[in-house]
């Protein structure tokens, strides 16, 4: 059950897009849309951003966008904003025998 | 108001067994599609999914930690423990527990965490 491959870092100006990949496998990412983004803060626990490839909570704001091909998929940030620093995890659900994998994380950094 | 609160040791000691309890509000773990899951974070490092419980008493485990691992459900008490066998040091952590449900596949509330540390 390895995790998800993201990149550990990625950065843009503020009002500037930023996209972070997420690498799974046919038996997760590729095999179900259920992959999902959390934003993490320090010091807090992880918050749901993006939920079943693309679709968006209540609550989040519409710069948040996902998408996925294949065994990949990408969370975009639009208009990016100083509170949007954070770390951002992929998951997705991995079947019955596995059942669930976290991403590796990525640090976004708001230049 | 869904809430879930995580409470156990704060130190353990290497080659105990820890046990943690997670206390949540607002949803019954009865009602079908409800689950509860126990996910952790070593300091600075990434999520870790651990165990998960459903409904109907299903229980789910991480491949590479299944056999150190206990998931139950206390359905009247709005409880759920995981215990977690030989614990070392690598396992120092803040675990989570979060509700997820079978319809959704995602993680909707979380609790705030409890920091774990295994030493001597």
């Amino acid at each position: 059950q390895s995790a998800l491959t993201q990149p550990p870092s990625a950065s843009g100006s503020p009002g500037q897009s930023v996209t972070i990949s997420c690498t799974g496998t046919s038996s997760d990412v590729g095999g179900y849309n259920y992959v999902s983004w959390y934003q993490q803060h320090p010091g807090k626990a992880p918050k749901l951003m993006i939920y079943e490839v693309s679709k968006r909570p209540s609550g989040v704001p519409d710069r948040f966008s996902g998408s996925k091909s294949g065994n990949t998929a990408s969370l975009t940030v639009s208009g990016l904003q100083a509170e949007d620093e954070a770390d951002y995890y992929c998951s997705s659900y991995a079947g019955s025998n596995n059942f669930y994998v976290f991403g590796t994380g990525t640090k976004v950094t708001v230049l | 108001q869904v809430t879930l609160r995580e409470s156990g040791p704060a130190l353990v000691k290497p080659t105990q067994t820890l046990t943690l309890t997670c206390t949540f509000s607002g949803f019954s773990l009865s009602t079908s599609g409800m689950c509860v899951s126990w996910i952790r974070q070593p300091p600075g490092k990434a999520l870790e999914w651990l165990a998960l419980i459903d409904w109907d008493d299903d229980k789910y485990y991480s491949t590479s930690l299944k056999t150190r691992l206990t998931i139950s459900k206390d359905t009247s008490k709005n409880q759920v423990v995981l215990t977690m066998t030989n614990m070392d040091p690598v396992d120092t952590a803040t675990y989570y527990c979060a509700r997820f449900r079978v319809e959704t596949y995602y993680f909707d509330y979380w609790g705030q965490g409890t920091l774990v540390t295994v030493s001597s």
